[in-house]
């Protein structure tokens, strides 16, 4: 969806190394998420926003922080990431009635 | 964490055949229930959002139904056709759930062949 654009596409890290992910919506939607797709798991709840400034958890947030310092953007950082943490990050808007609105997600390799 | 059941977990279904899939999910503090299908190397896109108990929801082929007394939603693709290939997901919003937090399914895999 050309409202929301995650980046990079793609990244390759190592161990230890900080991470962060960034998603852009243009939307001026109110509420952001990001969540990570494992085989096995489905889409899994890492952190959401619900305004600027105001983050809170999501059901496997451990090792991942996030950032909203204006509404177009909502930052999600591995302070130092392990190799659990290789996966495919989502981003998505909560878009009223009509569901969320997903980016074309992240795909991230932690060596 | 809630508990949102998808089956079969996959299906291989041949053009033209119908098909359907199950969604189950908690039976109290129902807010709403979305459906998203989901190409390979794509993003997911929402087919329906649906939020009342008996809702029938339609979009071409694709319909789907909404039991919230019992927990459930079936997706229904009537005369599959191979672009129908994709993962299913639904989600589920609970009434105590503000901030339109959705627990996701683990979806359902069709593939149809030609």
């Amino acid at each position: 969806d050309a409202g929301i654009t995650q980046s990079p596409r793609h990244k390759v890290t190592e161990t230890g190394t900080p991470v962060t992910l960034r998603c852009h919506q243009t939307e001026n939607h109110r509420y952001m998420y990001w969540y990570r797709q494992d085989p096995g798991h489905g889409l899994r709840l890492i952190h959401y926003s619900y305004g600027v400034k105001d983050t809170d958890k999501g059901e496997v947030s451990d090792g991942y922080s996030v950032s909203r310092s204006k509404t177009e953007d909502f930052l999600l950082t591995l302070e130092s990431a392990t190799s659990s943490q290789t996966s495919v990050y989502f981003c998505a808007t909560q878009s009223g009635t009509s569901g969320y609105t997903f980016g074309s997600g992240t795909r991230l390799t932690v060596v | 964490i809630l508990n949102v059941e998808q089956s079969p977990q996959s299906l291989h279904v041949q053009e033209g055949d119908s098909t359907n899939f199950t969604c189950s999910f908690p039976s109290s503090n129902f807010y709403a229930l979305h459906w998203y299908r989901w190409e390979t190397a794509k993003s997911p896109e929402a087919l329906f959002v649906m939020t009342l108990n008996g809702d029938e929801k339609k979009k071409g082929r694709i319909s789907a139904t909404l039991n919230t007394k019992e927990g459930y939603s079936y997706l229904y693709i009537k005369g599959s056709q191979p672009e129908d290939s994709a993962t299913y997901l639904c989600a589920f919003l609970d009434s105590g759930g503000s901030n339109y937090k959705l627990t996701f399914g683990k979806g359902t895999l069709l593939t149809v062949n030609p």
